[in-house]
């Protein structure tokens, strides 16, 4: 089975701030990778797929990258609604497996 | 636009089966792939499973033994059903439409709003 590492798990960061999360797979997965972002208490929203697609209607201060088994999702310039969890997501082999999370918050 | 509500019990005693329904409005569920995901209280998401669109289906390895995922055309439904729970099982679970039409892209939009379910006696 291929494991899904995202670091950091937690991130402070202030408004304006641009920040990088890192998501690493234990094998090869080409360009399978997905983004979701997770408010309190609602579902996951798909951000970024096949590593750097934006998401329709997603801002484009997001960004991905990565290919293999090293991905960055990149906020450019955090706004107050951009604090949220972000998860990483394997879509390869037809197996699912997501990444443990990032909380980013507000310092 | 497409909307997905999962509805069943929210309380399921240990040793029991988990019966979970996504009810699929504003689409049909026809020609695309559907996937379970649960969120444990304050923990990270976990893959369930898949049923794809053009037949079969595929699980997490550790859930394997114990799930079965289905859909129902004539009533737009997908389901869930997870045996033998323990307080382990005890999560939020979402239902998840794959993204792309005739495909199994593995991008999981849209979600349902997602059901709690609590395993305790």
């Amino acid at each position: 089975d291929i494991q899904m590492t995202q670091s950091p798990s937690s991130l402070s960061a202030s408004v304006g701030d641009r920040v990088t999360i890192t998501c690493r797979a234990s094998q090869s997965i080409s360009g399978y990778l997905n983004w979701y972002q997770q408010k309190p208490g609602l579902a996951p929203k798909l951000l970024i797929y096949t590593a750097s697609t934006l998401h329709g209607g997603v801002p484009s201060r997001f960004s991905g990258s990565g290919s293999g088994t090293d991905f960055t999702l990149t906020i450019s310039s955090l706004q107050p609604e951009d604090f949220a969890t972000y998860y990483c997501q394997k879509s390869s082999g037809r197996e699912y497996t997501f990444g443990q999370g990032t909380k980013l918050e507000i310092k | 636009q497409v909307q997905l509500q999962e509805s069943g019990p929210g309380l399921v005693k240990p040793s029991e089966t988990l019966s979970l329904t996504c009810n699929v409005s504003g689409g049909s569920i026809s020609s695309f792939s559907w996937t379970w995901i649960r969120q444990p209280p304050g923990k990270g998401l976990e893959w369930i499973g898949s049923i794809f669109y053009s037949g079969g289906a595929n699980y997490n390895p550790s859930l394997k033994s114990r799930v079965t995922i289905s859909v129902d055309t004539s009533k737009n439904q997908v389901s869930l059903r997870l045996t033998s729970v323990t307080a382990a099982d005890t999560a939020v679970y979402y239902c998840a439409r794959d993204a792309r039409y005739s495909t199994s892209s593995g991008e999981f939009d849209p979600w349902g709003l997602g059901t709690l379910v609590t395993v305790s006696s």
